[in-house]
């Protein structure tokens, strides 16, 4: 069955950079029209989309964060890494990363990660 | 952030119907297919509804999903209290080279 697990820090200091790693099974990153994607959620709010990388090293990033975001796969050890830049304590959020196909649905999902930002 | 809006807040009393709306525009909801999310208390969210009405294996028929033109919705009939939850609807938006967007999330309270 498809699992993804994130894992990274649970705090980072303002302006520090952010690299959150997406460890999955069940499911190829070689394989055509799969996809790993990254939602954060801050606390009490809404779900906001942040990046996603598919098989073939497609990359689409959210519009408002284009500049600050990085998204690479490394298929032989099944994993998504991301990297957000000049981290605020704005970001503060659950990270999560999750499965998709052929641009539909993000039909599986990690537990998500707490990134707090604070000095 | 949120692209697509849907109401803060819904509820019922058990059995009842409950509706959520979902309103876009045409680069998303208009173009593409919605899906829906249920995101129970303190969890990672679920899928719940794909390609507008379509369920995925084990999630109850009383969850039904809909859409029309740059809005969909999203029904739960026979509302239990275990349905009480955040549900977001999604969609991916055409513009900008493609980005998947989420709703403003609507809060389901089961009386």
């Amino acid at each position: 069955q498809i699992t993804l697990k994130e894992s990274g820090p649970t705090l980072v200091k303002p302006t520090q950079t952010l690299t959150l790693t997406c460890t999955f099974s069940g499911f190829s990153l070689s394989t055509s029209g799969v996809g790993v994607g990254w939602i954060r959620q801050p606390p009490g709010k809404a779900l906001e989309w942040l990046a996603l990388i598919y098989w073939d090293d497609d990359k689409r990033y959210s519009p408002s964060l284009k500049s600050r975001l990085t998204i690479t796969k490394d298929t032989s050890k099944n994993q998504v890494v991301l990297t957000m830049t000049n981290m605020d304590p704005v970001d503060t959020a659950t990270y999560y990363c999750a499965h998709t196909e052929e641009m539909a649905e993000l039909d599986y999902w990690g537990q998500g990660t707490l990134v707090t930002v604070s000095s | 952030q949120s692209v697509l809006t849907q109401p803060p807040s819904a509820s019922g009393t058990p059995g009842q119907r409950v509706t959520i709306s979902c309103s876009g525009s045409s680069s998303n909801i208009g173009s593409n297919t919605v899906n829906w999310y249920q995101q129970l208390p303190g969890t990672a969210p679920k899928l719940l509804i794909y390609s507008n009405n379509q369920r995925p294996s084990g999630v109850p028929d009383r969850f039904s999903g809909s859409k029309s033109g740059t809005s969909a919705s999203l029904a739960i009939s026979g509302l239990q209290s275990e349905d009480e939850a955040d549900y977001y609807c999604a969609a991916w938006d055409d513009s900008l080279n493609g980005l998947y967007v989420f709703g403003t999330g609507t809060k389901v309270t089961v009386l």
